[in-house]
């Protein structure tokens, strides 16, 4: 059964104090590693796709980098406006006894500081 | 393009009555999904159609929830007889055929069950 673990649970920042984001993930054949991002009361709304170890993905602040065990969501100089949960899902292949149906965290809240 | 739709946006009923839910999708993606979210916690997957046939149903959809998606369009979610442990967020989303670039999630229907 796929497992996937993000950490923390809460982070505070204040604005522009760079950190990092860890979703670490148990799978059997890996077929993609989401990143999403969501707003309370809302739906999560897609971040990037990694596929395999040594991809990296970058939209604005964001950039997210993948392993074989784990990824990190790195968040540089961030702003109010990046306050949000982050959430990971990790997909693993049907041909290796798991299902396409992609298995999701719960998440990490990150709150930025003005 | 408007994204996913989700209607109601909030519904509270009391125990023992039927909800129904209703979802549509974008357009040009064939596949949809239902996940349930709890405060804290990551979505969980329900279900989810390739067009109109529904293809895979999570060990967490009891007898009381059916799902329904005719003619490849819009997807209903039914839940019978709730109980107060139904109480969550029911996100609907779609994507293309292979789900690499992410789902497109709805704004979800927030269910209360007193």
């Amino acid at each position: 059964e796929d497992q996937v673990t993000q950490s923390p649970e809460a982070l505070r920042l204040q604005e522009g104090e760079s950190s990092s984001l860890n979703c670490s993930y148990t799978v059997s054949g890996l077929r993609g590693l989401f990143w999403y991002r969501q707003d309370p009361g809302k739906g999560p709304e897609f971040l990037f796709t990694l596929y395999s170890a040594g991809e990296e993905k970058e939209k604005e602040r964001l950039k997210a980098t993948l392993t074989k065990k784990e990824s990190f969501l790195h968040i540089t100089a961030p702003k109010p406006e990046d306050s949000a949960t982050y959430l990971c899902a990790v997909r693993s292949g049907a041909t290796s006894g798991g299902s396409y149906i992609p298995t999701f965290g719960r998440g990490t809240s990150l709150i930025v500081h003005p | 393009d408007t994204g996913v739709s989700q209607d109601p946006r909030h519904k509270i009923t009391k125990r023992g009555q039927n909800v129904t839910f209703r979802c549509d999708p974008i357009s040009e993606h064939n596949r949809l999904y239902w996940y349930r979210q709890t405060l804290g916690q990551g979505p969980e997957f329900l279900t989810y159609f390739q067009n109109e046939a529904q293809l895979e149903k999570s060990r967490l959809l009891s007898d009381r929830f059916s799902a329904e998606r005719p003619k490849g369009s819009f997807s209903t979610l039914e839940i019978q007889r709730t109980e107060q442990g139904d109480s969550a967020m029911y996100l609907c989303a779609s994507s293309r055929m292979t789900g690499n670039y992410g789902y497109t999630f709805g704004s979800g229907t927030r269910l209360t069950v007193v």
